[in-house]
């Protein structure tokens, strides 16, 4: 059973660079079948996709966030990354990780890592 | 971005009612539709994928339907541990965009 996990700094000064990396057990990134989703939840708030990336490296991203936002794989340790630049109180959320699956056009996340909580502030 | 409007925000409802959930889309989705379960603390679950499509190890007292810009999550007999915020999802188009939720309460 695939299982994700986030992990990385739980807070970020203002201006800096949040980075964190999702690693997958029970299953392969390198696997043609999926793409590898970060997403983010304020509290209290909804759901925000950030971006995704396949095995080809190939990567799309929330034209939102865009110019702020690099998602990238390491299929060596099974893992991939999220970096968000030039960060503001407005990026303090819980970051999940999760495997979005493709079936024809439709695209579902699941499963979904535990989440974990980046506070930005100075 | 297409947008997602849920209804209603929240609701309150007791043990064994049937409960159904609206989500609309801005336009056209097809059957591009997810609906996800949210409980305090926890990362989302799968439940319904492809509008109508149970996800594996979801109970079948949960269903959806809908396509083009209309869609329904019904709980056809609500049980103490579906207290919690859902959330339909569109992969109509990037970005994939949410619904703002709907909490079920007691």
């Amino acid at each position: 059973q695939v299982q994700l996990q986030e992990s990385g700094p739980g807070l970020v000064k203002p201006s800096q660079t949040l980075s964190l990396t999702c690693t997958v057990s029970g299953g392969s990134i390198s696997s043609g079948s999926y793409y590898w989703s970060w997403i983010r939840q304020p509290a209290g708030k909804g759901l925000e996709w950030i971006g995704h990336i396949y095995i080809s490296g190939s990567t799309n991203y929330n034209p939102s966030l865009k110019s702020r936002v690099t998602i990238s794989g390491d299929t060596s340790k099974n893992q991939f990354s999220l970096k968000l630049s030039s960060v503001t109180a407005a990026d303090t959320a819980v970051y999940y990780c999760a495997r979005e699956t493709r079936d024809g056009y439709n695209f579902w996340f699941d499963p979904w890592g535990q989440g974990t909580l980046v506070t930005v502030s100075s | 971005d297409i947008q997602m409007t849920q209804s209603p925000s929240s609701l309150s409802s007791s043990v064994g009612d049937r409960v159904t959930i609206t989500c609309r889309a801005s336009q056209s989705i097809s059957t591009y539709l997810n609906w996800y379960q949210q409980k305090p603390g926890k990362a989302p679950k799968l439940l319904i994928y492809a509008a109508s499509s149970l996800q594996s190890g979801v109970p079948s007292r949960f269903s959806g339907s809908g396509s083009g810009t209309d869609f329904t999550l019904t709980i056809s007999s609500l049980q103490p541990e579906d207290f919690a915020t859902y959330y339909c999802q569109q992969s109509y188009s990037t970005p994939w965009t949410f619904g703002q939720g709907t909490k079920v309460e007691i």
